[in-house]
């Protein structure tokens, strides 16, 4: 089971357009972190987010946490072709077995086009 | 530059090779993991050290041993590998005990034959 559903999983757009890709769960996260990858490096944090409801900006990338901290999207406005990567949202739950393990996402793979 | 070192950055073995994959990291951090990666799929957890004291094995097969020898450094030995291992090996590192957000290295990039 996928506790956290990365969508869409693959994005091929031309240069300047905007997109969003979202992440969403049944499960509630203490917080939700934000990873890009570029080939043949590790992937790199963009943002962490705590609070349900926050909104945190990175120039033109929007990150939100949802109200009850399941969910979370990442909005890119005037896509760049430096944007191109894996975007990857890990999720980190309170407790228990899960304490040490990121839920990590499916992952997206973005292609932005000059 | 990161600031998670890890060495070699690329690695072929034969399947009856013994090797090691190192990992360096001088922020402070006390917990640190290992991750594969395949290729366009996100990392998978393998081992997780939390002041230098194993605190998670992801049932990973015994030809993977762990080793963490101070706080700042973190080893993978390798031993009768398969062609399926062939991935990205991910170290990371983070300042809570065992939370992330997570710092990681670029990888070793290994190719079993």
């Amino acid at each position: 089971t996928q506790l956290l559903e990365q969508s869409p999983q693959f994005l091929s757009i031309q240069e300047g357009e905007n997109l969003t890709v979202y992440c969403n769960s049944s499960s509630v996260f203490s917080s939700l972190q934000w990873y890009r990858q570029e080939p043949g490096e590790g992937p790199v944090l963009l943002v962490t987010v705590v609070t349900g409801g926050e909104v945190k900006k990175l120039k033109r990338l929007t990150f939100q946490f949802g109200d009850a901290r399941k969910d979370s999207s990442l909005h890119i406005t005037a896509a760049q072709p430096g944007d191109t990567g894996l975007y990857l949202c890990a999720g980190d739950r309170d407790g228990g077995t899960s304490y040490g393990k990121l839920t990590f996402g499916q992952g997206t793979i973005l292609t932005v086009h000059p | 530059d990161t600031e998670v070192t890890q060495t070699p950055k690329h690695l072929v073995m034969g399947m009856t090779n013994k090797k090691s994959l190192k990992c360096e990291q001088h922020m402070g951090h006390r917990a640190m993991y290992w991750y594969k990666q395949k290729a366009k799929k996100p990392p998978e957890l393998m081992f997780v050290y939390s002041y230098e004291k194993l605190s998670i094995n992801e049932s990973v097969p015994s030809r993977f041993s762990p080793e963490c020898p101070n706080s700042s450094l973190l080893n993978l030995h390798l031993h009768a590998l398969q062609p399926e291992d062939s991935a990205l090996y991910l170290c990371a590192s983070s300042s809570g005990q065992g939370r992330g957000p997570l710092h990681f290295g670029n990888g070793t990039r290994l190719t079993v034959t």
